[in-house]
């Protein structure tokens, strides 16, 4: 069965800082991921996806994810933090192998919050 | 430019009306979804439709019913609605094995 963890309800990081929202994720055939953001009152917007090629993704507003097979997992990165980064991220992911099953399964969500 | 169009985006309404979400989008997706989201938690799906005259129920049973007449539209409509139906409700489409596009959303508070 696909599923996918975020195992992190929320993440706390300092302006200028690294930031990391884990993600893991578990399908039988090969995954397509993605990372969503979503603002206060408004609908998800996308960041970046993974479909096949180069592990390293780069996204919107300086996001880049990295692909690990062995680990299963996409953690999305951010060099430098912006307090206007703080937002709900949601991963998702869908299997390859799904067949007429073309929904994604979401995570569900880490919540992000950059301190000035 | 090709989007997705929610309205309205904030409705406040009485226990036992009728109500319809719109859902429209010019992208010439095949594939639609309706999400309910409580602020700040998880998403739930509770329709989908892979084309016309296609719907099928979500993970989350709803009291809500969806149609699809056209490709680019996907109302949703609550025959009678309850404090319980108080949500922010999402709509999506995609096409291929690639991504979601999503609406800004409707926030439905049922007094």
């Amino acid at each position: 069965a696909q599923s996918v963890a975020q195992p992190e309800d929320q993440v706390n990081v300092a302006e200028g800082n690294p930031l990391t929202v884990k993600c893991t994720y578990s399908v039988s055939g090969n995954p397509y991921l993605f990372w969503y953001v979503q603002y206060p009152n408004r609908g998800l917007q996308f960041l970046l996806k993974y479909i096949t090629g180069d592990n390293l993704v780069k996204g919107s507003y300086g996001f880049e994810a990295e692909f690990n097979k062995s680990q299963t997992s996409f953690h999305l990165k951010k060099p430098s933090a912006l307090v206007s980064d703080s937002a709900l991220y949601f991963c998702a992911v869908r299997d390859s192998n799904a067949g007429n099953n073309r929904k994604l399964i979401w995570g569900l969500g880490t919540s992000l919050a950059v301190n000035p | 430019e090709a989007d997705i169009y929610q309205t309205p985006r904030y409705l406040v309404i009485g226990t036992g009306k009728k109500i319809t979400l719109e859902c429209s989008q010019t992208m010439g997706h095949d594939k639609m979804y309706w999400y309910q989201q409580d602020p700040g938690m998880e998403l739930h799906l509770i329709h989908y439709s892979y084309g016309v005259n296609s719907t099928e129920k979500g993970d989350l049973s709803s009291e809500s019913t969806v149609s699809r007449i056209r490709t680019e539209h996907f109302p949703l409509t609550l025959e009678s609605a309850r404090p319980s139906h108080t949500s922010q409700y999402l709509c999506a489409s995609s096409d291929h094995n690639y991504g979601y596009t999503f609406g800004s959303g409707t926030r439905l508070t049922v007094v």
